[in-house]
């Protein structure tokens, strides 16, 4: 089975700020990589789709990139809206498998 | 609009069982894969099973043999049958539409396994 794993954890930043966010999987899954956003109490989000594509409505200022194990997302001038866990998605091969999370906290 | 709405979710003994459904509407179901996935209090996604056409279904090693996806295409509906619950199923159960990476979400349904 494919592990995701994203770091950091957690990361505070003031509004404005550019973060990024990094998942790795433990082995290739070409651009089969999702984003999702899940703010507290609410269902998930997806953000971006095919490692880089974003789903429609989505805010420009969300990016994603890369390809194979090594991908991230950023977010470009950060929103307080922006305050939730981001999640990255394989889906290559079955089982499918999340990354732990990364909470995202505003100043 | 692309709805998904989940019921079902409920208080169920260990052991027990419960089946979940899925109503759909806004897409015709039978040109997507379906999804769920569930959220334990205070953790992270866990992708449990999709459904890809009537008779494919795959599953998470922790459900396989205890759960099954379902589906009926002429009631846009989409099912989870659970079986021999646990402690540890207690979570927030979403669909999601397999299109895209997961394009679509419910809101989720709760169950609770206790005694």
């Amino acid at each position: 089975d494919i592990q995701m794993t994203q770091s950091p954890s957690s990361l505070s930043a003031s509004v404005g700020d550019r973060v990024t966010i990094t998942c790795r999987a433990s082995q290739g899954v070409s651009r089969n990589l999702g984003w999702f956003q899940q703010r507290p109490g609410k269902a998930p989000k997806s953000l971006i789709y095919d490692a880089s594509n974003l789903q429609s409505g989505v805010p420009s200022r969300f990016s994603g990139s890369g390809s194979g194990t090594d991908f991230t997302l950023t977010i470009d001038s950060l929103q307080p809206e922006d305050s939730a866990t981001y999640y990255c998605q394989h889906y290559i091969t079955y089982p499918y498998s999340f990354g732990q999370g990364t909470k995202l906290d505003i100043k | 609009e692309v709805q998904l709405v989940e019921s079902g979710g409920g208080l169920v003994q260990p052991g027990g069982s419960l089946r979940l459904s899925c109503a759909v509407s806004g897409f015709t179901l039978r040109d997507y894969a379906m999804d769920w996935v569930r959220q334990a209090p205070g953790r992270g996604l866990e992708w449990l099973g999709r459904t890809s056409g009537r008779y494919t279904a795959y599953y998470a090693a922790s459900v396989r043999g205890r759960f099954t996806v379902s589906r009926d295409d002429l009631r846009n509906s989409f099912y989870l049958q659970m079986n021999s619950l646990q402690i540890d199923d207690t979570a927030m159960y979403y669909c999601a539409r397999g299109h895209n990476s997961f394009d679509s979400w419910g809101l989720g349904t709760l169950v609770t396994v206790s005694s």
